[in-house]
């Protein structure tokens, strides 16, 4: 089946240091992926979609300075939290669209990120 | 405001038993309606979907009910076993749009 291969799966970095998480599809190409954030026991929230090749489409209230993505191919898209703050911990999580699949959304494994 | 609307938040069911848990959706244009298990620490893995065409899916132990007039759909869980203790989230999308997920279902199936 697809898959889906998101790095790190935890990292911990210093306040004001950036961090990039990768979201890989092995074996299809994801035209649309999604980046997620899930605070501890809440449901996902949607950070952004983007398509290869063009900029994001960030939902309200997200900082497209502090998160940016990138979707350079169809088979990666890369999260970068810059600046990080401690209120930037969380989990966030990729998901990559291919409409050719029956069910076409897969989630990467999700990243933690503590910012200390 | 919030598009899917899941409950019971939390589920103790005993091993043997049925889980059953309930969602509501707003937007009569979504036509995908797919069932997430998240465990602790791990990205959402896909357990069952369904189209608004059919009003009934069973895979295995799993099985989607479905009613499009109340528009509601739900994930029945039979003979639940303690590894089915996890969280469950319902979501609803359409045309490859972002998927709009309930606020979710924590299950503790005990032995």
């Amino acid at each position: 089946g697809a898959v889906v291969s998101q790095h790190p799966s935890w990292v911990i970095c210093k306040s004001g240091t950036s961090v990039k998480i990768e979201c890989r599809s092995l074996d299809f190409q994801a035209t649309t992926m999604f980046w997620y954030r899930q605070f501890p026991k809440q449901s996902l929230m949607l950070m952004a979609t983007s398509n290869e090749g063009s900029k994001a489409t960030y939902e309200q209230g997200v900082e497209k300075d502090k998160f940016l993505i990138n979707h350079a191919s169809l088979t990666l898209s890369t999260l970068t939290v810059t600046s990080a703050h401690p209120e930037d911990s969380s989990f966030y999580i990729c998901s990559a669209y291919q409409p050719q699949n029956n069910y076409g959304y897969t989630f990467g494994s999700g990243t933690r990120l503590t910012v200390v | 405001q919030q598009q899917v609307k899941q409950s019971p938040q939390s589920l103790i069911v005993q091993k043997g038993g049925i889980s059953i848990i309930n969602c509501a959706y707003e937007n009569t244009a979504f036509d995908y309606f797919p069932w997430y298990q998240q465990f602790p620490g791990k990205g959402p893995a896909l357990l069952i979907a369904i189209r608004p065409d059919v009003s009934e899916k069973k895979e295995g132990r799993f099985t989607i009910s479905f009613n499009k007039s109340a528009k509601q759909f739900s994930l029945h869980i039979m003979d639940s076993q303690p590894g089915d203790s996890a969280t469950y989230f319902c979501a609803a999308t359409f045309g490859g749009n972002m998927l709009t997920f309930g606020g979710g279902t924590r299950l503790m199936v005990k032995p």
